[in-house]
């Protein structure tokens, strides 16, 4: 069975600061892919970025960047230069290749502060 | 990617009744999710919908209580039988597609409330 923990409930930064959500996955595939989504107070759930874990690069889109640390099952998110419109839950999620199905985290809810 | 739209976007409900959400796609796509969101909660798959198969559901779900439709390849339908608080949550819609195959986006969500 596939498992995602996000150790981090809560996180509070203020606006223009750099702030790093946890997650930490199990699987025992060798195969997956790896998301952050957003949500927002509205509810859409965002895709913010994705990993392939056969890539060792690490994925950036814009201000967001990962931290994909295979060994380790470890896959951290850093927003960079945050801003107020970055308030919401953030969700860590796991596919298999193949699968489908989406294993998600508990969720950090993340406050940018003015 | 794909615009999707759910129906309602809230509802509140009397237990013992039923509600059907319907989740409809701009694009034909192949698959198609439901996830529950309890009240502060993760995400949770309810099943899988391709079109012109019967659904299939995880652990835990049974097609008599969250019977699914899925007529086309832009359209489906989630029904929650005879509601009881407990089923409160957002339920949301997802797809599978972009460039690499596997991403999956999400409708809007409807959130029920049942008392």
């Amino acid at each position: 069975a596939q498992t995602v923990t996000q150790s981090q409930p809560e996180m509070s930064v203020q606006e223009a600061e750099t702030v790093t959500l946890s997650c930490t996955y199990d699987t025992s595939e060798s195969n997956y892919y790896l998301f952050w989504y957003k949500q927002p107070p509205s509810r859409q759930m965002i895709l913010v970025i994705r990993q392939e874990a056969y890539k060792q690069q690490n994925a950036t889109e814009n201000r967001f960047s990962v931290n994909f640390q295979k060994a380790a099952k470890s896959f951290s998110l850093k927003i960079s230069d945050s801003q107020l419109g970055d308030t919401a839950m953030y969700f860590c999620a796991l596919q298999i290749q193949g699968a489908q199905k989406l294993v998600f985290g508990q969720g950090t809810r993340l406050t940018i502060n003015p | 990617s794909a615009v999707i739209s759910q129906k309602p976007s809230r509802d509140i409900c009397q237990r013992g009744t039923s509600l059907t959400i319907q989740c409809q796609v701009d694009s034909q796509v192949t698959m198609m999710f439901w996830y529950r969101q309890q009240p502060g909660q993760s995400l949770t798959l309810i099943a899988t919908a391709n079109q012109g198969s019967e659904a299939t559901y995880e652990s835990g779900f049974v097609i008599d209580k969250f019977p699914i439709s899925r007529p086309n390849l832009t359209f489906s339908t989630l029904t929650v039988s005879n509601m009881s608080p407990e089923d409160s949550s957002i339920y949301l819609c997802s797809v599978e597609e972009g460039q690499s195959g596997y991403e999956q986006y999400f409708g809007p969500g409807t959130r029920l409330t049942v008392t």
